[in-house]
Order: structure tokens, then sequence, then C-alpha cells
């Protein structure tokens, strides 16, 4: 099975910029979660797509936003950037059941290799 | 609030010697607990889960729910062993089960 794939692998934009990053998962994984990854912060939850609905979601500001496609693909945006967005964002996906704790025990999530993003 | 509490940033053994990387948590409900390692250019990867009780690569993880630990630890270090290991932490009910909150990490280096 190929593994989670992330697009672009790096990219450099300036400060009030926007930028699309994407996301596919392993094929039959339907959850697809973001991490922003800093050496400041470390890994943080950005948020969780399942169905093509937004599941769960971390305390990052509204500029960050995301979206799921019915084959499970997913994308993330930041508009507006700031020097402080420049990161490793990861994307995870896994089987990750529906429902309150079905996700639970036997799931694992896999990681993709990232996209370096940054802000000049 | 969860949270994952990664105590060392930096760890540094000798070949053939124990390895304990220490991991505390802060969760009210009843966690699930994972360690995730990052070897050099390679993607983040599941090391060991708390609830498989298994052995990956000579790492084992007990999850102490009174002290609230989940230390990593190997009896005999390897060079290959060095990578940047992360502990995690989910919740096991509720919405958000997949939402995994992360220490900050502690790079560890075997010296040969």
């Amino acid at each position: 099975k190929a593994g989670v794939t992330q697009t672009p692998r790096y990219l450099i934009k300036t400060r009030g910029q926007q930028v699309t990053l994407s996301c596919s998962p392993i094929s039959g994984h339907r959850s697809v979660s973001w991490y922003q990854q800093t050496p400041g912060q470390g890994l943080q939850f950005l948020f969780e797509y399942f169905s093509e609905t937004q599941r769960n979601k971390g305390n990052f500001p509204g500029r960050f936003s995301g979206r799921q496609f019915s084959n499970s693909r997913s994308e993330m945006n930041v508009s507006t950037l700031e020097l402080g967005d420049s990161a490793l964002y990861l994307c995870a996906s896994s089987l990750a059941g529906r429902g309150l704790g079905l996700a639970g025990t036997k799931d694992t999530q896999y990681f993709g290799p990232g996209t370096r993003l940054t802000v000049l | 609030a969860q949270r994952v509490t990664q105590p060392e940033k930096l760890l540094s053994v000798f070949k053939g010697a124990p390895v304990e990387l220490k991991c505390n948590y802060s969760y009210s409900g009843s966690p699930e607990l994972f360690w995730y390692v990052q070897y050099s250019r390679q993607r983040l990867q599941l090391l060991l889960r708390h609830i498989s009780r298994e052995s990956i690569k000579g790492f084992t993880a007990d999850l102490n729910k009174g002290e609230t630990s989940f230390h990593l630890k190997k009896p005999f270090a390897q060079e290959e062993d060095s990578a940047m290991y992360y502990c995690a932490l989910r919740r096991t009910s509720g919405q958000g089960a997949q939402k995994l909150v992360f220490g900050q990490g502690t790079r560890l280096t075997i010296n040969p």
C-alpha cells in the first residue's frame, strides 16, 4: 500500500499571501488529520476530517481552514500568511470509524512526509 | 485539558547501556498513550502503543496510571536507536478521538 503523500514538499511564500497544501491518505483511510510542527511549539493538532466533515479542531485562528473530498483527499488552506506560520505541516491518515469512541483502540495514524512552508 | 510532558529535550547514552525516555501526562479520563519515533530524514512513525503491550525493536513502555507516566525503556541501546522520540496521548471517549496531543520530544543519541 502506498503511504500518505503530501504536496508540495516545499513552499516559499510571502507575508499576506495564502497557501493550499494537499494530502492524499492511504487507500481506504477515511480520516485525515493535520498537524503543525515548529521548533518552539512542537507538534500541534490543527484539525481532523472524516467523510468530508470536520470532526475536531485545534486552537488555531480562523485563517487556518481545511476540507476533505469524497475520495478522502484533504487540503488545508492558510490565508493572510504570517511569519510565524513557517513550519512543517504534517498530515496523518487512519481508518477511524464514525461515532464516539469508535476510532479507539485499534486505530493508528500514519503520517506523511510533511510540507515545509517558509513565509518571508 | 490534556498535556504531555517529556522532561528531557536531549538524552545521550552509550551503546549497550540502558535507555529510559520519560513521559508524563495529565488527563482526567482514560487515555491511550503512544510513542512515535522520527529517524533522520524519515517520517514520523508509530513505535508502540500502551494497549498493545508489545516490545518493538527492543523497546517497551508501561502505562502507570498512578504516576500518570508512560516511560519508554530499552535494556541495551543500539546506534540505530538514535532518533527523535515523541510521546503522545489520545482520548478514548467522546469527540476528538483522533486528536493526538504530543510532548515536545526527546532527541536520543547513542554514542558508539
